[in-house]
């Protein structure tokens, strides 16, 4: 599966947008991006993935570039419960695959006040 | 309510004191994980499950077992606990190739 390189923090005023960004320059044609948050200590919780087209779902929206190599989750009026790390993982689809999802560091976004 | 269900949440034990994990899921899916977090090294597979009796080793298996002798539950085992084995245990379930749904976790730890 392709790394993911996403920046360590970010803030972002409640009631705005927050966009976070995800690097995948080495993403296979195959190779889906999802997007989790984990929010302190608790069970990550998936939030929406796609392959080639932008998604869009309740929670949040996904850009991805025309060449596949960076993505943005945008979420589109923040609140202070979105308080989390967000975590960017590229893997392959499908039935044929283990499930296995690489936790990288992901991106902790502070939503403030 | 869709969900996955670990027990118990919270664990302090000794070395050598055998336990399991429980995990249960109520959405009929194929494929169940078992992940551990360390602060520092995120959340590593230990062992997965493609389906009843079929289960295959993650990146961490060593001093775990599992099974899956039912599609609902996928028990993690620590027949001899260690203290490197205290952590945050997370179990998941799926679809095949779908999101995972993940349990709300299980806090171990091994004195």
């Amino acid at each position: 599966d392709a790394k993911t390189t996403q920046p360590p923090s970010m803030d972002c005023a409640e009631g705005r947008a927050a966009n976070l960004p995800c690097n995948h320059s080495t993403i296979s044609g195959n190779e889906y991006v999802y997007w989790y948050r984990q929010i302190h200590s608790q069970g990550p919780q998936y939030i929406i993935h796609g392959l080639k087209n932008n998604e869009t779902n309740e929670m949040a929206s996904l850009i991805i570039t025309e060449d596949r190599k960076s993505s943005t989750l945008i979420l589109p009026h923040a609140t202070l419960r979105d308080t989390a790390v967000y975590y960017c993982i590229v893997r392959v689809g499908g039935s044929s695959n283990t499930g296995k999802l690489i936790f990288g560091q992901g991106t902790t976004l502070q939503v403030k006040p | 309510e869709a969900q996955v269900t670990q027990n118990p949440r919270y664990l302090i034990t000794v070395t050598g004191k055998k336990l399991t994990v429980t995990c249960s899921q109520n959405m009929n899916h194929e494929y169940m994980s078992w992940y551990r977090q360390d602060p520092g090294l995120g959340l590593r597979q230990i062992y997965y499950s493609m389906n009843v009796e079929v289960t295959d080793k993650g990146d961490v298996p060593e001093g775990y077992k599992v099974s899956r002798k039912e599609k609902r539950n996928f028990p993690l085992i620590l027949e001899s606990p260690s203290p490197n084995q205290t952590s945050l245990y997370f179990c998941a379930s799926s679809y095949y190739g779908q999101p995972q749904h993940f349990g709300d976790g299980t806090r171990l730890s091994i004195l």
